[in-house]
């Protein structure tokens, strides 16, 4: 069974929007939620990650909104730009061990000029 | 300051035939880790190694798939008797203990025909 839920699967945003990717999780033994960007051809590389005893984590134009009590996060990309075009994947891990790290299944994001 | 290199890039193999898959961990990491990658979904873990020693092979198919991380030279990951939907992408990843971040190479795009 999935792990951790992502949506949505696609996502075309304006240059200059917001976009808005969602996660959910069921397991409450989570206690590391990363989200990794991967562009065409390449692996995934760790974009920011966050720890639920905050609520809200920022990078720059990347920010992690983290819900503890639904257990849902989220990332927003603020001032979005073409080249932040690619697959973002949120996960999971519990104890941030590696080898129990749980992969959403994708977002597409599409900035378009 | 390499990354993590994996090669072959492109692997293509007939049914029945065998798929090896090799993988250097970035310098100073220990800690190798397979995942693999089908079509429209996010990576599952597969197994988690460091010398000389599978440390945790819970994602791996039971049959035809094997790894291993010699004293010397690179992981490897190999799949006997490959089938159609064996098709992916596979990713290693290293890390200098056991716990993340992870750093991801860019993958061996399997296909099978």
């Amino acid at each position: 069974q999935q792990q951790v839920k992502q949506s949505p699967q696609s996502l075309i945003v304006q240059k200059g929007g917001i976009s808005i990717i969602n996660c959910a999780y069921e397991n409450t033994a989570f206690d590391y939620f990363p989200w990794y960007q991967q562009f065409p051809g390449k692996g995934p590389a760790l974009l920011i990650a966050i720890r639920p005893d905050v609520s809200e984590k920022k990078e720059g134009r990347f920010t992690i909104s983290f819900n503890k009590s639904a257990k849902q996060f989220s990332l927003h990309i603020m001032d979005s730009q073409p080249g932040d075009s690619a697959t973002y994947f949120c996960a999971a891990s519990v104890d941030s061990w590696a080898n129990n790290l749980f992969f959403g299944t994708g977002t597409r994001l599409t900035v378009i000029p | 300051n390499a990354g993590v290199m994996q090669n072959p890039r492109h692997l293509v193999r007939r049914r029945g035939q065998e798929a090896r898959l090799r993988c250097s961990p970035m310098k100073g990491h220990s800690h190798v880790y397979w995942y693999r990658q089908l079509p429209e979904e996010g990576l599952k873990f597969m197994v988690y190694l460091q010398k000389e020693n599978i440390i945790d092979e819970s994602g791996m198919p039971k049959e035809r798939f094997s790894a291993e991380f010699p004293k010397e030279g690179p992981s490897i990951l190999r799949i006997q008797q490959v089938v159609r939907g064996d098709s992916a992408a596979y990713f290693c990843a290293s890390s200098s203990d056991r716990v993340l971040p992870l750093h991801f190479g860019n993958g061996t795009r399997l296909t099978v025909t």
